[in-house]
């Protein structure tokens, strides 16, 4: 079957940086997405990672191992609007986007 | 950007009602859209994908009769409710890729809809 694992809930400070993992068991691979979703709202794009390596923008990066199946979401300089959970999702051979469960986090000052 | 809307945005109906959930694209044509179910604490749930003048494709276990699927246009989707009860309250987010481009691009979502049935 089709898989992605990421931590249920993560807490970091304000200020800091903090990396949310995720690993995937998928029939092919086209591309793996980060999103945001504040409680209440629908999901927001945050990246996509199709070759190995670091995508950075701005406070986020991400980053994809294919041949682990690994990707990372990394926040910097954490602010209190970054609470919200943070979804990994990938896209497997047929073009479909498999969902992880979401990783919840919580900022605390 | 891309941007796409639903409405209404939330809705409260009694148990055996009917509710029409619209997802429209503003800015860009999709010729697919995606309906998603969420419930409270959990992931994001894929119902069914809606093809612009085809039938749509229901994911396992979701009743086809009971959730109806209109893509009559680029730009519009609607997702039926039928004989609503308590157990669909839910928050149901639609998501669009704009047409003609890759499988790859991300797909763009609307606000979704929170759905109370009495």
């Amino acid at each position: 079957g089709q898989n992605i694992d990421q931590p249920t809930e993560m807490t970091a400070t304000e200020g800091a940086i903090v990396q949310i993992n995720c690993t995937y068991q998928t029939s092919g691979f086209n591309g793996l997405f980060w999103y945001q979703q504040h409680a209440g709202e629908a999901p927001t794009f945050l990246s996509y990672n199709v070759l190995d390596g670091l995508e950075e923008k701005g406070r986020f990066s991400s980053f994809l191992s294919r041949s682990k199946g690994y990707s990372y979401l990394l926040l910097k300089e954490l602010q209190m609007k970054d609470s919200a959970s943070y979804l990994c999702a990938v896209k497997d051979s047929n073009y479909q986007l498999i969902w992880g469960a979401g990783t919840k986090l919580i900022i605390k000052p | 950007g891309a941007v796409v809307s639903q409405h209404p945005s939330r809705v409260i109906c009694k148990s055996g009602t009917s509710v029409k959930i619209e997802c429209r694209s503003l800015d860009f044509q999709a010729t697919t859209m995606f309906w998603y179910r969420q419930f409270p604490k959990q992931s994001l749930m894929l119902m069914a994908t809606s093809n612009e003048g085809s039938k749509a494709t229901y994911e396992q276990g979701v009743e086809k009769d009971k959730f109806l699927i209109n893509h009559a246009s680029l730009t519009l989707s609607t997702l039926t409710v039928t004989s609503a009860h308590p157990e669909d309250s839910s928050f149901y987010i639609c998501s669009a890729s704009p047409s003609g481009t890759s499988g790859a691009n991300e797909q763009f979502f609307g606000p979704g809809t929170r759905l109370t049935v009495l």
